[in-house]
This record gives C-alpha cells, sequence and structure tokens, in this order.
C-alpha cells in the first residue's frame, strides 16, 4: 500500500524557516517524481514544487521561488521541503504528492502557521 | 485572468449525472493538454480521480469508478468532468490541474452538492 507521511508542520513567526519531511513506502520511491502542494484555509489547492526521481529537474511556483528549497533522499525513502522567510500567506496544510504525470498518491498533510 | 476556470459550485440530485467544467485561458490549447481531475472531501486529501487528453490517451486513478469520465469541449475551450449516477458520497470539492509552463496549474475547484 502506497504510504506518505507529512511531518514538521508548525506555528512559525513571519520570517522564519521550517523543514517539512514527507516519508514514503509502498513503492519504489527512487522511481518516481514528487510534488508539494498546499491549501490554505478554506482555499483551494495550489502547487508548490516539483523535483524528478533523480533530483535533476526541479520546479518551483513562482511565489515560494527563492525561498523554498525541494529535496529528497532516495536511500531514506524521503522528500523534503526547505521554508525560508515564512510570510502569513504560507500559512497552509502542505502535502506530498507523488507522481510527474499527475499527482496519483497524496499524503494527509502537515499544518503549517505562519503568524507572530 | 486565471489559466483554468472552474464554476464556484454545481447542484444535482441523486441518480442524474453532473458535468463539471474547466475552462483554459484562450490562447492555451485544451486539445493538446492533459488534464487531471481530483476529488476532495472535508478533512481529508484530495484523491486521483483520472486523466484526460484524449480517448486514447486516458487514465483511471486506481479504485475509481467507472462512471467518472473526463472529456473535452473543444469549441469551448474546456475539459470536462462527468458524473453519472450521482450518490451522495460524490458531494466534495472537484479539482482540475495541467501542466503549463513548468508549473503544475489547479483550478479554483467546484463544490458538487448532490441534493
Amino acid at each position: 500500500e502506497v504510504q506518505l507521511v507529512e511531518s514538521g508542520g508548525d506555528l512559525v513567526q513571519p520570517g522564519g524557516s521550517l523543514r517539512l519531511s514527507c516519508a514514503d513506502s509502498g513503492f519504489t520511491f527512487s522511481s518516481h517524481s514528487m510534488n508539494w502542494v498546499r491549501q490554505a484555509p478554506g482555499k483551494g489547492l495550489e502547487w508548490v514544487s516539483y523535483i524528478s526521481s533523480s533530483s535533476t529537474t526541479i520546479y518551483y511556483a513562482d511565489s515560494v521561488k527563492g525561498r523554498f528549497t525541494i529535496s529528497r533522499d532516495n536511500a531514506k525513502n524521503s522528500l523534503y521541503l526547505q521554508m525560508n522567510s515564512l510570510r502569513d500567506e504560507d500559512t497552509a496544510v502542505y502535502y506530498c504528492a507523488r507522481g510527474g504525470d499527475g499527482a496519483d498518491y497524496w499524503g494527509q498533510g502537515t499544518l503549517v502557521t505562519v503568524s507572530s | 485572468q486565471a489559466v483554468l476556470t472552474q464554476p464556484s459550485s454545481l447542484s444535482a440530485s441523486p441518480g442524474a449525472s453532473a458535468s463539471l467544467t474547466c475552462t483554459f485561458l484562450s490562447g492555451i490549447n485544451v486539445g493538446t493538454s492533459r488534464i487531471y481531475w481530483y476529488q476532495q472531501k472535508p478533512g481529508s486529501p484530495p484523491q486521483y480521480l483520472l486523466r484526460y487528453k484524449s480517448d486514447s490517451d486516458k487514465q483511471q486513478g486506481s479504485g475509481v469508478p467507472s462512471r467518472f469520465s473526463g472529456s473535452k469541449d473543444a469549441s469551448a475551450n474546456a475539459g470536462i468532468l462527468l458524473i453519472s449516477g450521482l450518490q451522495s458520497e460524490d458531494e466534495a470539492d472537484y479539482y482540475c490541474m495541467i501542466w503549463h509552463s513548468s508549473a503544475w496549474v489547479f483550478g479554483g475547484g467546484t463544490k458538487l452538492t448532490v441534493l
């Protein structure tokens, strides 16, 4: 069974940093591209970042470019999102999602709250 | 202007069919796009329903009933998610998504009410 489990969400002050993790199991992690997608409270889905299976291709949404860094460790079956210079508008549930051809499996999400 | 526009809400009766539209911004050709559809219920993550580009290039999500299907309306430059035989459990938010300019882009979502 495919499982994606996010962690690392927390309350952080504006300008602060946070690192999210996504532990994956039930599939060959190293063969799949991965994504981070977020959802602000009561709002729709917003794609954040994409990383290819070997980390050679990375994309970011304009809203996070220069502040967020996606990475992965295929030996640990884990995906990461380093978030710096956090803003109020980054408050959201962050989901990791598998796949470069769409996103076929999603984790349960981790809540990031940016507030003073 | 949004790349993908979805009606904010739609109501339909149990047993009926519902067509959820995803209209592309002018200049983006629906005909060449793979469109992905997701269902999200309150308090849960999105679930992948299907991918549709054409009748020869489509994919149903794992365990997704065949009463969920995709199509396109080229004249309207839109993708369509058709749900037939509506059930109360289909009440949810539905999102379309495409890959555009090196980014995944979501529509704003349609809240489907079954009553």
